[in-house]
């Protein structure tokens, strides 16, 4: 099993509809989580970090299960402007980090 | 603002010719890091340093080196490159001696071997 998984997609997703995609990771160990966001041709930026009692952040919701290992992000009235690859980011308890190769979104108008 | 610059956007080299990627942070970090991302593959780590004049090896170093003689300096070196060095290098830089840190990416250099 990888260390990170994630549908590499790609979600074509209508504008103002609600999307959602999943990491699996393989390490129980694993200590923090992140979702970074990478435009086409760009570096990628911090999203949001996961909190174990799952986070919001507008639009975007983030959550934890670790009883099944893996992280979600929840996208809610969905912009043409959120179409991007969303990278999965683990941090495991030896501190290596572990990028996904992320899920292409394209919202669609 | 975080910044992280590097020196190129884009780069052409030949087969077997030395190459130097220079990253530049101006946050004070510890942590530096270079990784190459690949359609398919995503982001993998070549090396990473926590400190002046350290450096470990992440998850492909062959065929690279590093140097950190300042903090906020971090090279990547391509002793005698090949056609598959051609790829997207990022560099990132974080605060703290840990991964729990948000990364800060540059904007990337895109190199070409021919």
């Amino acid at each position: 099993r990888k260390e990170v998984e994630q549908d590499p997609g790609p979600f074509n997703v209508p504008e103002g509809a609600t999307v959602a995609f999943n990491c699996t990771y393989s390490n129980s160990a694993s200590q923090s989580f992140f979702w970074y966001r990478q435009d086409c041709r760009k570096e990628p930026k911090l999203l949001m970090s996961v909190y174990s009692s799952g986070n919001e952040d507008g639009r975007f919701t983030a959550q934890l299960n670790r009883a099944s290992q893996y992280i979600s992000l929840l996208i809610r009235d969905s912009k043409l402007s959120d179409s991007a690859t969303y990278l999965c980011v683990v941090t495991n308890r030896d501190d290596k980090i572990i990028f996904g190769k992320g899920t292409r979104l394209h919202i669609l108008p | 603002d975080v910044k992280v610059t590097q020196s190129s956007r884009y780069l052409v080299k030949r087969t077997g010719e030395k190459v130097f990627l220079e990253c530049v942070q101006d946050m004070d970090h510890e942590n530096m890091f270079w990784y190459r991302q690949d359609p398919g593959l995503g982001l993998r780590l070549i090396y990473f340093s926590y400190d002046v004049k350290m450096k470990e090896k992440g998850d492909i170093p062959e065929g690279y080196s590093v140097s950190r003689e300042k903090k906020e300096r971090f090279s990547l070196i391509l002793e005698s490159a090949s056609t598959n060095q051609t790829s997207m290098y990022l560099c990132a830089s974080s605060l703290l001696a840990s991964g729990y840190n948000e990364q800060f990416f540059g904007p990337g250099t895109r190199l070409t071997v021919l």
